[in-house]
């Protein structure tokens, strides 16, 4: 069974700038979900994906935006990059049906804005 | 989804049994109770879950009193890996597929040797 993978593990990007962040789901899990991280906080919901359309989504600006493929990969997409988005992105997947609460992390993007 | 109240931070010593209590007065009758352990720069790994009495796992217990307005993590004799940041979450199952998770700041647990 392969776990939840996420790439890359850090990146350095420049304010006003975009970034792209990948995540792969673990086998069988057709439910992804993406949170941003802020340093001594807890993980904060970003937005779900399911079936290829996002489910569900927290209080961040449209700038945040993110994709789901056939295969239940997902990206997570940040324009017009500012400081406060500095932090930790982590992708979770599941298995819709499930356990409301049965989501497996991946190790996280650690994304600095200078 | 209902919100819990944690201890910031809690110190023990290895080999002893730690108890981080989570009070969630609004929850609702479908909700479930579960608990995350978050290490540095690591995502979030589910510990357990439960409704309500007592559920155990190889790794920890939940004891829940029959209101279910608090819940307790038991973790038994910890030692220093158990260092880490544990998360009380509840909510209820989720339907077509929205299940988000809502963190709080949780307990930050120090285990000295």
């Amino acid at each position: 069974e392969t776990g939840v993978t996420q790439s890359p593990t850090h990146l350095i990007k420049t304010r006003g700038q975009q970034v792209t962040l990948r995540c792969s789901s673990q086998s069988g899990h057709n439910t992804v979900s993406w949170y941003q991280q802020a340093l001594g906080q807890g993980p904060q919901f970003i937005f779900q994906y399911y079936r290829e359309e996002e489910n569900g989504r927290g209080n961040f600006p449209p700038r945040f935006s993110g994709l789901q493929f056939p295969n239940y990969s997902s990206e997570l997409n940040v324009n017009a990059l500012e400081l406060d988005d500095s932090a930790l992105y982590l992708c979770a997947s599941s298995l819709a049906g499930q356990s409301h609460h049965e989501q497996y992390f991946g190790p996280g993007t650690r994304l600095t804005v200078t | 989804l209902a919100k819990t109240t944690q201890p910031i931070s809690m110190d023990s010593y290895e080999g002893q049994e730690v108890n981080i209590t989570c009070s969630h007065n609004n929850i609702a009758t479908n909700d479930y109770i579960t608990w995350y352990q978050q290490f540095p720069s690591q995502g979030p790994r589910f510990i357990i879950q439960g409704y309500k009495t007592k559920v155990t796992n190889e790794v920890a217990s939940l004891f829940i009193p029959a209101d279910r307005k608090s819940s307790t993590l038991s973790l038994p004799r910890v030692s220093l890996s158990d260092t880490a940041v544990y998360y009380c979450l509840v909510g209820g199952m989720g339907t077509g597929g929205y299940n988000k998770l809502i963190f709080g700041a949780g307990t930050r647990l120090a285990v000295h040797p």
